[in-house]
């Protein structure tokens, strides 16, 4: 099985909201990432979680706050959000070092109204 | 900054055709990588080539690397219309923070 899953697909929500995107890999990856995309752009990394501890987070305003809770999953809550945090958000993991293969999931499309 | 830079932003081709992607970066590197992405979907590993490679193959792709230009191609042979997507190169920084850094994208579309 090469595939990392994600939920939602689509996401809508208010500045207010409190929401939650989940990625799953059973690729035995200890390396997972998540990275936000916007339209036209490549993606930028936000945060590396290695063998279930985070390891880099690049300057995330803390109201996006990632969480792994086993090695398999990797959640992103997500509390009140801009508009400006509209975007594609990937979930991506690999072996066990970042300069490796990365499998991404399909993403999720946020719209913060 | 490490980001490449891919050139040209936007390539629009016939089936069949030959279509080249190049790739520069600005400092040392591990590994290049190239990833496809199908418009608004997740990003596909296409290759990975380490620093001491100069060329590798896979299938219709064939991909050349230069540490000496810092620069990068990937050269995608008979071209289908399934080949339409954004292609991007990833590179690490030798001794660098631990991450990888997507360049900007080429676009290719190719028509039937």
């Amino acid at each position: 099985d090469t595939e990392v899953t994600q939920t939602p697909k689509h996401l809508v929500m208010g500045m207010t909201n409190k929401k939650s995107l989940k990625c799953e890999q059973h690729m035995g990856h200890r390396a997972m990432y998540w990275y936000k995309q916007k339209a036209k752009k490549p993606p930028e990394l936000m945060f590396v979680y290695s063998y279930e501890k985070l390891s880099i987070n690049e300057s995330v305003p803390s109201r996006f706050s990632p969480e792994c809770p086993n090695s398999s999953l990797l959640n992103l809550h997500l509390h009140a959000l801009q508009p400006e945090d509209s975007a594609l958000y990937l979930c991506a993991s690999s072996q066990d070092r970042i300069q490796e293969t990365q499998y991404f999931g399909p993403g999720t499309r946020l719209l913060v109204l | 900054s490490q980001q490449g830079e891919e050139d040209p932003q936007a390539l629009s081709i016939q089936e069949g055709e030959n279509a080249t992607m190049n790739c520069s970066y600005k400092t040392s590197i591990n590994n290049l990588q190239w990833y496809r992405q199908n418009s608004g979907r997740g990003l596909v590993h296409l290759i990975l080539i380490r620093s001491n490679e100069r060329e590798k193959h896979s299938g219709r792709l064939r991909v050349t690397l230069d540490t000496s230009k810092k620069s990068s191609s990937l050269l995608i042979t008979a071209s289908r219309a399934a080949d339409t997507a954004s292609y991007f190169c990833a590179t690490d920084a030798k001794g660098g923070s631990e991450k990888l850094v997507f360049g900007k994208g080429t676009k290719l579309t190719v028509n039937p």
